[in-house]
């Protein structure tokens, strides 16, 4: 089955440029989505199709996806930034999350 | 704007099935596809499966021998069922709204379930 890894956790100051990596066989052919975790909240969908920004995200969030590795970036990252956030993709018709990346706002 | 509410029993006994539903309001449970996905306390995401709108179903390979995954049309809601609790199935179940292949646009607001005895 594929399998999609992100690092367990990326900490930055508030200001800084915030890289969260997704890894996966190939994952540049794939269609990768980017969720927002806050604490006791819904997951959020912050990217779809590996750079599109839904209405109401802000343009801080970008995303990127090339051979092997897909990554979310958050650029002037603020507090409310900090959350977990989760990398998916559909591998066929099943569909795969990464484990999740915690972004700790120092 | 299409709202997911989750309901049904909050507490389930080992060995027995987990059953819950997602009603589907502001909009048709039609051309869409209907998931499951669950998150163990402190853990990630799991998805667990969809169903179409017209009955079809792929479930994770993990859970596929546990599962079904069913929609009712007439009422708007789709369906989940989980055979054979434990412990490790304690989460919170989460139905969710993609297009086929697609992001999940819609969520609802989770369900938390306890595998107990």
């Amino acid at each position: 089955s594929y399998v999609l890894t992100q690092p367990p956790s990326v900490s930055v100051a508030p200001g800084e440029t915030a890289r969260i990596t997704c890894g996966g066989d190939n994952i540049g052919s794939k269609s990768v989505h980017w969720y927002q975790q806050r604490p006791g909240q819904v997951p959020m969908l912050v990217i779809y199709y590996d750079d599109d920004r839904p209405s109401g995200i802000p343009e801080r969030f970008s995303g990127s996806n090339s051979g092997n590795t897909a990554t979310l970036t958050v650029s002037r990252v603020e507090a409310g930034d900090e959350a977990d956030y989760y990398c998916q993709v559909w591998d066929n018709s099943d569909l795969v999350f990464g484990g999740g990346t915690k972004l700790t706002v120092l | 704007q299409v709202q997911l509410q989750e309901s049904g029993p909050g507490l389930v006994k080992p060995s027995e099935t987990l059953s819950l539903a997602c009603a589907v309001s502001g909009g048709s449970i039609s051309s869409y596809y209907w998931n499951w996905i669950r998150q163990p306390p402190g853990k990630g995401l799991e998805w667990i499966g969809f169903v179409s709108h017209s009955g079809d179903t792929s479930y994770n390979p993990s859970l596929e021998s546990r599962v079904t995954i069913s929609v009712d049309t007439s009422k708007n809601q789709f369906s989940l069922k989980l055979s054979s609790v434990t412990a490790a199935d304690t989460a919170v179940y989460y139905c969710a709204r993609a297009e086929w292949l697609s992001e999940f646009d819609s969520w609802g607001q989770g369900a938390l379930v306890t595998v107990s005895s």
